[in-house]
């Protein structure tokens, strides 16, 4: 079954504590993005990925680092995180770059930082 | 730059009625437009997609939305609305980069009463 997969889907952790919320897609897409969705924002754009080795900022990147070593997966670290970064994260992907092209997302990671 | 304005936080209908949900962009450039749909504790699913070829999209599950270049709208709209369709629904725009990057509103609550 095609399809973007996240893990853990739930974390709670604290303060400091390093983290990593891994995706996975097995579509062999190209692009790969994080989000954060917050309530009463919508879904903000953190990191996004245009092909392996390839990353670039969203509109929301502080405290967040990703890889993409593997065009496969493209984790979300998070080296120090902080109370503010308490949210809902999605992984999306898309076969191509191209603005009109369909992004495809993951379940969800709800993390909470004490 | 691009963004979107979801015009209403919450829509509530009663099952039967119909169904709009309002949205207004803002682009330098000719967007692509999706509607998304997240369902209580799910990830996101695609609804339809416009990407400059007919102005009126037609989606999964009876909706459908039309774009209107002179009014920069991009109106979901349903004829009769089903429990099923409680959800929170968000408009997004992409193209202002030429890639792949989302613009997300805020999201709409559609509540829909017995």
């Amino acid at each position: 079954e095609a399809q973007v997969t996240q893990n853990p889907r739930y974390l709670i952790t604290v303060t400091g504590k390093k983290l990593t919320v891994t995706c996975s897609q097995n579509m062999n897409h190209e692009y790969m993005s994080w989000y954060r969705q917050d309530p009463g924002l919508g879904l903000r754009q953190i990191y996004y990925s245009m092909n392996v080795e390839v990353t670039d900022k969203g509109d929301v990147p502080e405290g967040y680092k990703v890889s993409r070593k593997e065009k496969r997966n493209f984790p979300l670290i998070l080296e120090s995180p902080s109370p503010n970064q308490t949210s809902l994260y999605f992984c999306a992907s898309s076969l191509g770059v191209g603005f009109q092209e369909t992004q495809y997302f993951g379940p969800g990671t709800r993390l909470l930082v004490l | 730059a691009q963004s979107v304005t979801q015009l209403d936080s919450h829509v509530s209908v009663s099952e039967g009625t119909p169904v709009l949900l309002r949205c207004n962009y803002s682009s330098s450039y000719s967007p692509s437009l999706f509607w998304y749909v997240q369902h209580p504790n799910k990830g996101l699913q695609l609804l339809l997609k416009y990407t400059s070829a007919a102005t009126l999209v037609k989606g999964i599950n009876g909706f459908e939305a039309e774009f209107k270049k002179s009014e920069t709208s991009f109106h979901l709209t349903k004829p009769s609305a089903h429990m099923s369709d409680a959800a929170e629904y968000f408009c997004v725009v992409s193209g202002a980069s030429g890639y792949s990057t989302l613009t997300f509103g805020k999201g709409t609550m559609l509540l829909v009463s017995p």
